[in-house]
């Protein structure tokens, strides 16, 4: 099965400076991958996707990049807010069982006021 | 409904003990899936129903893990005899059900076994 590795499991940034968490995984076949927020006790909520047609996707301030050669890919936040703190997830799947996600571990970004 | 709903929201249960939990998806979304997620960990996927046909229950993790969706609509996820490693949050999502689609999920039942 898939298995999908995501780093750093806990990253601090000062307000206004750029984030970035990095997963890699390992099924070739998986060609959709969403990535999601998570703040305590609160459902995951998507909050960007990438399929693997595309290398890169912007949506204001967040963007992910994907390498599919490298088997890898990159949730890109920039400007951040304190509101951005939480635990964001990558997740990767194939498109023929769309809902069966395999998530990474999850990195609990803080960002500092 | 506006969301996907779920119930109850926290549940604690002594070992031993037999629990339900409840997913209502939105309205209409032919797709649902049920995953667990431990303390600091990322969601891990149960199972899956397309209407009530249950296509995939490979995640389940023991016979003691039961989940239906009879009308294609409502799902329960039955867990007997409960263990302490059982202790998890369990995540209801669901999609139209068309490749493409966007998966969402619900805010999840708290079930702590003691």
């Amino acid at each position: 099965g898939e298995n999908v590795e995501q780093h750093p499991s806990t990253l601090s940034v000062q307000e206004g400076d750029s984030a970035v968490i990095k997963c890699t995984y390992s099924d070739s076949a998986s060609n959709y991958f969403p990535w999601y927020k998570q703040e305590l006790g609160k459902r995951p909520q998507l909050i960007i996707d990438i399929r693997s047609n595309v290398g890169e996707k912007k949506d204001q301030r967040i963007a992910v990049t994907l390498n599919k050669t490298a088997k890898h890919f990159s949730l890109h936040i920039t400007e951040t807010q304190p509101e951005d703190s939480a635990v964001y997830f990558c997740a990767a799947s194939r498109g023929s069982t769309l809902g069966r996600l395999y998530f990474g571990r999850g990195t609990q970004l803080t960002v500092w006021p | 409904g506006a969301g996907v709903s779920q119930s109850p929201r926290y549940k604690v249960a002594k070992r031993g003990q037999d629990v339900a939990l409840r997913c209502d998806p939105i309205s209409g979304h032919v797709s649902l899936f049920w995953y667990q997620q431990a303390l600091g960990q990322g969601p891990e996927f149960l199972t899956y129903f397309q209407n009530e046909a249950q296509l995939d229950k490979s995640g389940l993790p023991s016979d003691r893990f039961f989940a239906e969706r009879p009308e294609g609509s409502v799902s329960t996820l039955k867990i007997q005899r409960t263990q302490q490693e059982d202790s998890a949050v369990y995540l209801c999502a669901s999609c139209p059900g068309h490749s493409g689609n966007t998966i969402y999920f619900g805010e999840g039942s708290w079930l702590t076994v003691v």
